[in-house]
């Protein structure tokens, strides 16, 4: 596709539950971030994957959340027992990955995620 | 659906005005800096961005200026038009690598008024 694409773009649950958070990045872009956004807020960093590997995990907020993308393209964000505080809009992002500089991130739509 | 910018500091201003939406950024290091615009139910889209090593740098209708010694940026947006009403969110940088994990300020929601 042209862009960075993300679904569902809603998703309500259950507090407890389990969810997945897919994004597909523009194709050929190696590096992929995860973003949280809560309301009012600036989105805040949770990962990077450069290729398959995440090289920086450090956003993530606790063991309950973890993220995949197997092949270097498609990624899944995952939530364990989910609560409440994790309502937010959960952006993704894809860039090349030059020898050197900043390349910029194309952002995805977000998916909402409520958690009653 | 809820807007992204509900509680945040609101610039209103008429049609064809300038605006201008200043940010703090945070960390002293960093050295690259970008302005993103959100519109609602989207996700941020890049505007313009600068180095710690330029003062002033001007796109179409946009300038971004940074003040390294008190740690801020402004973005100044010429001939403001209804198109132009979004959240606007500076973020700050390192650039170095191919690797940035941005870290964003606070937005300033933007009202454009006819």
């Amino acid at each position: 596709g042209a862009g960075v694409s993300q679904t569902p773009s809603n998703k309500v649950t259950e507090k407890g539950k389990y969810v997945e958070l897919r994004c597909d990045p523009i194709s050929g872009h190696t590096a992929l971030y995860w973003y949280r956004q809560s309301l009012g807020q600036g989105p805040e960093f949770l990962i990077y994957f450069q290729g398959t590997g995440a090289a920086d995990d450090s956003g993530l907020p606790n063991d309950r959340f973890f993220a995949v993308r197997p092949e270097g393209s498609v990624s899944t964000l995952k939530i364990q027992r989910t609560e409440r505080g994790d309502s937010a809009v959960y952006l993704c992002a894809s860039s090349l990955r030059g020898p050197s500089g900043v390349n910029e991130q194309f952002f995805g739509p977000g998916t909402r995620l409520t958690v009653l | 659906g809820e807007s992204v910018g509900l509680h945040l500091p609101t610039l209103s201003v008429q049609e064809g005005d300038n605006s201008i939406i200043n940010c703090a950024y945070s960390n002293s290091a960093s050295d690259y800096f970008i302005w993103y615009k959100q519109e609602s139910g989207k996700g941020p889209q890049f505007i313009i961005d600068i180095r710690s090593n330029m003062d002033k740098r001007q796109g179409q209708r946009v300038t971004v200026l940074l003040n390294k010694t008190v740690k801020h940026l402004s973005l100044q947006i010429a001939a403001t038009q209804p198109g132009d009403s979004a959240v606007y969110f500076c973020a700050e940088t390192l650039f170095s690598g191919g690797y940035n994990k941005l870290i964003f300020g606070a937005g300033t929601r933007l009202a454009v008024h006819p």
